[in-house]
């Protein structure tokens, strides 16, 4: 079982409606959840983070964490189509005295005008 | 303004050769990471260091070395000894090492083999 999963899409949604992005993760002791925005060719930009269970909103975004489902999903509102990109899930946890980020393979979202 | 520079944006290789790729931060943060990124693929950790003088091998670095000998930089050398090179290669930097830290991403690299 890969460590983060998403799935890679194309998600295609209309100009205007919510995009509902997901991931999972199959270890317990991650602690720290955040979402990476990837344009083509670019390097990714943070544009959220979330520690604990339930919802943290920035703007026209949505975080959402269940830890006990190992679940973390990024809602955008007014979906516009400067949106369109692909959207990285990153996870941390502890480990060898060290704390590792480990990426998922992102989704690519298309928003339609 | 603050932030973090890669360069050269494109790097060719040829057979045989070391490549050495740069990363400077001028944020202050004290730990800095190497991530390849292959095309549909996330990232993998290829080194990282918390501080100056030391730093620690990540999923992926056989066939690269780094070094850090000051807190602004952190440059990567691709050898001969890594056969399939052609990524792009992201520098990162956090202000700690914490679970909390957040990465930054420079703008990457994109390395090819001649």
């Amino acid at each position: 079982q890969k460590e983060v999963e998403q799935n890679s899409g194309p998600l295609s949604v209309p100009e205007g409606a919510i995009a509902s992005l997901n991931c999972t993760y199959s270890d317990r002791v991650s602690q720290s959840f955040f979402w990476y925005r990837q344009y083509s060719g670019k390097s990714p930009e943070l544009i959220m983070s979330i520690y604990s269970n339930g919802d943290k909103e920035d703007g026209r975004f949505t975080a959402q964490l269940n830890k006990a489902s190992q679940y973390v999903s990024l809602l955008i509102r007014d979906s516009q189509p400067s949106d369109s990109a692909t959207y990285l899930c990153a996870v941390k946890k502890s480990g060898a005295g060290s704390y590792q980020l480990t990426f998922g393979k992102g989704t690519k979202l298309s928003v339609i005008p | 303004d603050g932030g973090i520079t890669q360069s050269p944006k494109y790097l060719f290789r040829k057979e045989g050769q070391n490549v050495t790729l740069s990363c400077e931060q001028n944020l202050n943060h004290d730990a800095m990471y190497w991530y390849r990124q292959d095309p549909g693929q996330g990232l993998r950790l290829i080194y990282y260091s918390q501080i100056v003088n030391d730093f620690q091998k990540g999923d992926i670095a056989e066939g690269y070395s780094v070094s850090r000998e000051k807190k602004e930089s952190f440059p990567l050398t691709v050898t001969s000894a890594q056969k399939n090179p052609t990524a792009f290669y992201l520098c990162a930097s956090s202000l700690g090492f914490g679970p909390k830290e957040k990465l930054f991403f420079g703008s990457g690299t994109q390395l090819s083999v001649l």
